[in-house]
């Protein structure tokens, strides 16, 4: 399976701040995504990271709040801005690829280990 | 858009017993069928998918099953050990590459 590190794995915040993740995946992959859990609920997904391009957010998330970077094919960021205890949640980054030359499985999804952020 | 219903939320048995999760979805495109295994602050871990080319898919204690037809896929877990307590999430994959979850279910092993 692919491995995928995310930094920090927690952070504590003041509101009005504002904090950049990082995913970093140790293969070439295709697709990223940033997903949101709140504590006990399912995955919602935030954005698509596309490589060189602006990402494709999901209904209820905005670029101004939530800029995404892929300035390559295994790095990603995501940064929460102006945050609010409202975005105090995990965040996880994930990654698919079809690549047959690479270690990930064609279509198969990993997760990274989230981020825990907690906004006072 | 893509919609995956997750049933029971809570689910709770007597270590030894099968526990069975059930989920639906809405888009007939739909074409591959993860199950993620999330234990308590830990990420999703993959434990068994299926195609929508194969009904049945089978890993040790783990099954997977799928009605195209119908458009629900369950998953069964036999003789349940304490470690298989967790929380379980189904998934829908579209042509899209995108994966809509399931609500989650919370499976409890009692020993």
């Amino acid at each position: 399976s692919a491995v995928i590190s995310q930094k920090p794995s927690r952070d504590i915040c003041q509101r009005g701040t504002s904090l950049t993740i990082q995913c970093q995946v140790d293969s070439q992959v295709t697709m990223m995504f940033w997903y949101r859990q709140q504590p006990g609920q399912s995955l919602t997904l935030i954005a698509t990271a596309n490589q060189g391009s602006e990402a494709t957010y999901e209904s209820g998330f905005v670029i101004d709040k939530f800029p995404i970077s892929r300035p390559n094919l295994t790095f990603s960021t995501l940064t929460v801005s102006n945050m609010s205890p409202e975005d105090s949640s995990i965040y996880l980054c994930s990654a698919i690829s079809k690549g047959v030359q690479d270690k990930i499985t064609p279509d198969t999804q990993y997760f990274g280990p989230g981020t825990r952020l907690t906004v006072l | 858009g893509e919609n995956v219903e997750q049933h029971p939320s809570t689910l709770s048995v007597q270590e030894g017993d099968s526990a069975v999760i059930k989920c639906t979805y809405s888009d007939s495109a739909s074409n591959y069928f993860p199950w993620y295994k999330q234990e308590l602050g830990k990420r999703p871990q993959l434990i068994i998918d299926i195609r929508s080319n194969v009904g049945e898919k089978k890993d040790q204690r783990i099954a997977v099953t799928l009605n195209k037809t119908a458009k629900h896929f369950s998953l069964h877990i036999t003789e349940t050990q304490p470690e298989d307590s967790a929380v379980y999430f189904c998934a829908a994959h579209n042509a899209g590459n995108m994966l809509t979850f399931g609500g989650g279910t919370r499976l409890m092993v009692k020993p």
